[in-house]
């Protein structure tokens, strides 16, 4: 048990809806990290937060977006979604903000599926 | 740009046989050099790092060294088992403008009894 939970573990929603995935990191930790993992593109960093300021910024989509509240949770929020959204959604944090020495610890992940 | 490549897999063993996973990188300054490992179902979970060059990673039984001559993090194991039957990971930690991750696209481990 890596220490970041990840809810809900699975989602289906329709093609057009919004949804929104939640993370907590492991206590003590300032970074959260969100990444996409489906099977033709592997893992994908899609953005980065550090104590609630976005830090680093990936391959994420216009229509998604993220935060980190005040007590270091995240949500990713995916809006008017397609087909080829459906994936693995994972969350990861970080003790630091990112530094060569920086570890990831990843959470279980979201499987959303879209229909 | 940074990046990371990995042999491609299937990778398929018997239990108790020699396992090498090939990793090499790209990168501009001194990266970490990082093995995550997913089984079936569940996230990455961090495997064994190393900081700088010449750093011997391990965990488990497995190990990697920080080549930089040969900009390399292979991975090994003397002794696979069944259990060890998984996809796995390697990445980089480079500073290079924004700070990013990246990972390679993974290597299927298949053990067989």
């Amino acid at each position: 048990d890596s220490g970041v939970t990840q809810t809900p573990k699975h989602l289906i929603t329709a093609t057009g809806q919004r949804v929104t995935l939640r993370c907590s990191p492991r206590s003590g930790d300032l970074s959260v990290y969100w990444y996409q993992q489906s099977l033709d593109q592997g893992l994908q960093f899609l953005i980065q937060y550090y104590n609630g300021e976005e830090r680093a910024k990936g391959n994420i989509l216009e229509r998604f977006s993220a935060q980190q509240f005040p007590d270091l949770h995240s949500e990713l929020n995916l809006s008017s979604l397609e087909l080829g959204d459906s994936a693995l959604y994972f969350c990861a944090s970080s003790e630091l903000s990112g530094g060569p020495t920086d570890t990831q610890y990843f959470g279980p992940g979201t499987r959303l599926t879209v229909l | 740009g940074d990046s990371v490549t990995q042999m491609e897999g299937p990778v398929t063993l018997s239990e108790e046989a020699f396992l090498t996973i090939n990793c090499t990188y790209t990168a501009t300054g001194y990266p970490s050099l990082f093995w995550y490992v997913q089984y079936p179902g569940e996230g990455l979970q961090l495997l064994l790092k190393a900081t700088k060059a010449d750093d011997k990673g391990s965990n488990k039984g497995f190990e990697a060294t920080y080549r930089k001559e040969t900009t390399s993090f292979h991975l090994e194991k003397g002794s696979v088992q069944v259990s060890d039957s998984a996809v796995y990971f390697c990445a980089l930690n480079a500073v290079s403008g924004t700070y990013k991750y990246i990972f390679g696209t993974g290597t299927r481990l298949k053990v067989l009894a």
